[in-house]
């Protein structure tokens, strides 16, 4: 079956602490991004990539990096710089970055 | 930049039209569309058109886009309770960008 896969579902962060979110698609699609959903403030754009090996800032990069060294692999990394990381954070990919997204089932991540 | 606005509340009876309503700033799209998100889960594609078009009927849902004013709307027939969920629209041009979403809830 064709899709998107987030993993975990839940994640626990201690402060201070650097977490990485996994997004892997199998859709050979090449452009792929980020969202963080908080309630009220619908879906802000972190990170997209539009192709393999190159990747720019949302609206609200800071304290988030990322990576695309595979074409169906674009992991998140929220590091201690977020000062607010607690949130719903959803992963898409396209075919390219005008025609239908497809998203994971996200991940809920909890600073404690 | 981009901007994509929408209300954030509607409350309708079972059986009634829903109407949601989205404008947008850049007019590049090709497409734009709907999406609709369940409680805890990812956007699912619900509909889209293209920008040529005026009006895209599906079922139940109907499309309407006014270029000249940068609107569109989603149109929704005898609204279920399945139907309580949060509506995006999306308009890329560059980057898939989405309104704040509009919360819809049917109440019986």
């Amino acid at each position: 079956d064709g899709g998107i896969t987030q993993s975990p579902k839940y994640l626990f962060r201690k402060e201070g602490q650097n977490v990485t979110l996994s997004c892997e698609q199998n859709l050979n699609h090449d452009a792929m991004y980020w969202y963080r959903q908080d309630p009220g403030q619908g879906l802000r754009l972190i990170y997209y990539s539009q192709i393999v090996n190159d990747f720019q800032k949302g609206d609200i990069a800071e304290g988030y990096s990322v990576s695309r060294e595979k074409k169906e692999s674009f992991p998140l990394t929220v590091t201690s710089a977020q000062k607010n990381p607690t949130a719903f954070y959803l992963c898409a990919s396209s075919m390219n970055v005008r025609t239908e997204a497809f998203f994971g089932q996200g991940t809920r991540l909890t600073v404690v | 930049g981009e901007d994509v606005e929408q209300s954030l509340f509607l409350s309708v009876r079972e059986g009634d039209s829903s109407v949601i309503n989205c404008t947008y700033t850049d007019s590049s799209s090709t497409y734009l569309y709907w999406y609709k998100q369940e409680p805890g889960a990812g956007l699912q594609l619900l509909t889209y058109i293209f920008s040529n078009m005026d009006m895209k009927q599906d079922q139940r849902l109907t499309v309407l886009l006014n270029k000249k004013d940068k609107h569109l709307s989603l149109r929704i027939a005898d609204t279920q309770t399945g139907d309580s969920a949060i509506y995006f629209c999306a308009a890329p041009p560059d980057k898939l960008i989405f309104g704040t979403g509009t919360r819809l809830q049917v109440f019986p």
